[in-house]
């Protein structure tokens, strides 16, 4: 069973705070990777994608990838109040897995005043 | 250009009824993805299609489900004698080609309530 696990939160951060979030994963063969930003009632919106290892910043977001340690990880820079979602890690198996995703359980984000 | 589109956006059948999911992919774009996103969770895969194939389904519950994808029209997620247990949103998802590089762009949803 090929797994994404993150931790479910909430994760409560001051604004203007760094948000860190952490994903691991199982599958090995796993290629591309990545972060899907879900308000409440409303569909995912994706938000970084990464494929090597190493940083990739854009805007106020930072996605950092290990392959060695199946880590993955977001960084949200100067949190706001409407960073407030839950964030999905989502991992494509690749062509092995059908290029289907498959997502974590997200992580609750509450950004406070 | 309108993105992938989903209808009913809200759905409400009894015990037993069936429920018709649609989704028109972006233009141009043969891959669908069906997700379904049960309360306060995760989305879990249920099946990936071409026009008129079915390519993987393992996600998909044996029984009562089924969705096709045909020549012309949207694809179509059917689920038979829908049971309480059935209420999530369920998303779909399209792409041009298959690829690892790919993170789907998802429909609106449709929030099916069973009562």
């Amino acid at each position: 069973q090929k797994e994404v696990e993150q931790n479910s939160g909430p994760l409560s951060v001051p604004e203007g705070a760094i948000a860190s979030l952490n994903c691991t994963y199982s599958d090995r063969g796993s290629q591309s990777f990545f972060w899907y930003r879900q308000y409440s009632g409303k569909s995912p919106e994706l938000i970084m994608s990464i494929y090597s290892n190493g940083d990739k910043e854009d805007g106020r977001f930072t996605a950092q990838l290990n392959k060695a340690s199946q880590y993955v990880s977001l960084l949200i820079r100067d949190s706001q109040p409407s960073d407030s979602a839950t964030y999905l890690c989502a991992v494509n198996g690749g062509k092995a897995a059908g290029n289907k995703l498959t997502f974590g359980g997200g992580t609750r984000v509450l950004v406070k005043p | 250009n309108a993105g992938v589109m989903q209808n009913p956006r809200h759905l409400v059948r009894r015990r037993g009824q069936e429920a018709r999911l649609r989704c028109s992919p972006m233009k141009g774009h043969s891959h669908v993805y069906w997700y379904r996103q049960l309360p306060e969770e995760g989305l879990k895969f249920m099946v990936y299609l071409q026009k008129e194939n079915i390519i993987d389904e393992s996600g998909m519950p044996k029984e009562r489900f089924s969705a096709e994808f045909p020549k012309e029209g949207p694809s179509i997620l059917r689920i038979q004698q829908v049971v309480r247990g059935d209420s999530a949103a369920y998303f779909c998802a399209s792409h041009e080609a298959a690829g690892a590089g790919y993170g789907y762009t998802f429909g609106s949803g449709t929030r099916l309530t069973v009562v």
